[in-house]
């Protein structure tokens, strides 16, 4: 069966260090990998997005990798905060002719002061 | 265009009650999308619309649901004899085309079937 595995429901890493998230999937053929982050109550925020020919994606602090032979992707933040606290979420598209795409059940990540 | 909206925020409703949610998308999108999300789990596809026409249902959605996207604009989600085990977040979103740029979430309704 499909399976979208974020390597821990909870992450806590003290204020400065670098989180490292993990997003591993079985019996998908994505075309592409997205990042999101999600505050309580509100909906996921976009974040990144990485095609299966890439194999890293760099953005202010964050970074992502893409491994489609390992089937995993890692998310980084650089420099952490307490404002990164949240959920971030991984989510995949179904591969060629998918129309939607599959989430994570996602890593909640707290930044300690 | 401040995003994609959804009301109402929150909803609580007597069970086999119906109960209907209303999307706005951002308008340059062609695609929008309903999700539902349960307390600690990711959001789960349940329909999605390339401007009016309903192109994919997930079979997570019974009989009881419906949607509607008349004119490729705003899109309703309809929930009819609603049950406990529909009390969840719906989540709006939209997105141009495939969503190679991302997909825009609303803030969602959370629905209480009480």
């Amino acid at each position: 069966s499909q399976k979208i595995e974020q390597n821990s429901e909870a992450l806590n890493i003290q204020e400065g260090k670098t989180a490292t998230l993990t997003c591993n999937y079985t019996n998908y053929s994505p075309a592409y990998l997205q990042w999101y982050r999600q505050d309580p109550g509100r909906g996921p925020v976009f974040l990144l997005l990485i095609r299966e020919n890439e194999k890293e994606k760099r953005k202010e602090r964050l970074k992502v990798t893409f491994d489609t032979t390992l089937k995993q992707s890692l998310f980084h933040i650089t420099a952490s905060q307490p404002a990164d606290s949240a959920t971030y979420l991984c989510a995949l598209d179904g591969g060629t002719g998918a129309n939607n795409l599959f989430f994570g059940t996602g890593t909640r990540l707290t930044v300690i002061p | 265009d401040t995003g994609v909206s959804q009301d109402p925020r929150h909803k609580i409703t007597k069970r086999g009650q119906n109960v209907t949610f209303r999307c706005d998308p951002i308008s340059e999108h062609n695609r929008l999308y309903w999700y539902r999300q349960t307390l600690g789990q990711g959001p789960e596809f349940l329909t999605y619309f390339q401007n009016e026409a309903q192109l994919e249902k997930s079979r997570l959605l019974s009989d009881r649901f419906s949607a509607e996207r008349p004119k490729g604009s705003f899109s309703t989600l309809e929930i009819q004899r609603t049950e406990q085990g529909d009390s969840a977040m719906y989540l709006c979103a939209s997105s141009l085309n495939r969503g190679e740029y991302g997909y825009t979430f609303g803030s969602g309704t959370r629905l209480t079937v009480v």
